[in-house]
């Protein structure tokens, strides 16, 4: 049975800094894996989506990458802002199509 | 990217009554659907996939006489919440997967929270 992990479940880091939050899933024959945004009460934005195949993404200040063999993903923030406070989630896409969450990481950038 | 709108965004309803929540793909076509279930400060619970035309598969723990999930076209799925109680208040989201590659991204609906009072 897939498991996806976010470490840490919660961080805090001052305006500016750049940071690191991590995703691991136990099973990795997976199709793709995404990251999301989710504002407190609010539904799910997509930020990136990699295939199985690719190794990274990048989005503005974002790059999220795949190591599918050890079953780990990172997405890394530069450049933090105070708008970036949100919940970030992992999901991976397994062979059955279901699509398997973490359980999130808390991010709050101070001003 | 492809829109999913979900429908109402928030609805309180009396226990014992029963609640419609839709979901629609608004420029492209869903052969499935997923519904999906959120605490407080927890993670999405998949609760069931439907399929366009055929009866939806349902995780297990999730009962699939309470909550009723309709995928009658390629655009629209609806997650009737029956005789609702308290318990069932909850974040409802659902998922729409494009139908046009085999690998496609899941594209999420703004969610329903539902109230059960």
């Amino acid at each position: 049975k897939q498991e996806v992990t976010q470490i840490p479940a919660a961080l805090s880091v001052p305006e500016g800094e750049n940071l690191v939050l991590n995703c691991s899933f136990t099973d990795s024959a997976i199709y793709n894996l995404q990251w999301f945004r989710q504002d407190p009460g609010k539904g799910l934005t997509s930020l990136l989506l990699i295939q199985s195949s690719q190794r990274e993404q990048t989005s503005g200040r974002l790059n999220a990458s795949l190591d599918k063999s050890s079953g780990r993903s990172t997405l890394y923030i530069a450049a933090s802002q105070p708008g970036d406070s949100a919940t970030y989630l992992c999901a991976v896409v397994n062979r059955d199509d279901k699509i398997i969450f973490g359980k999130g990481t808390r991010l709050h950038i101070l001003p | 990217g492809a829109v999913v709108s979900q429908h109402p965004s928030w609805v309180i309803c009396k226990s014992g009554t029963s609640v419609k929540i839709e979901c629609r793909s608004l420029d492209f076509q869903a052969t499935t659907m997923f519904w999906y279930r959120q605490f407080p400060k927890q993670s999405l619970m998949l609760m069931a996939t439907s399929n366009e035309g055929s009866k939806a598969t349902y995780e297990q723990g999730v009962e699939k006489d309470k909550f009723l999930i309709n995928h009658a076209s390629l655009t629209l799925s609806t997650l009737t919440v029956t005789s609702a109680h308290p318990e069932d208040s909850s974040f409802y989201i659902c998922s729409a997967r494009a139908v046009w590659t085999a690998n496609t991204e899941a594209f999420f609906g703004q969610g329903t929270r539902l109230t059960v009072v």
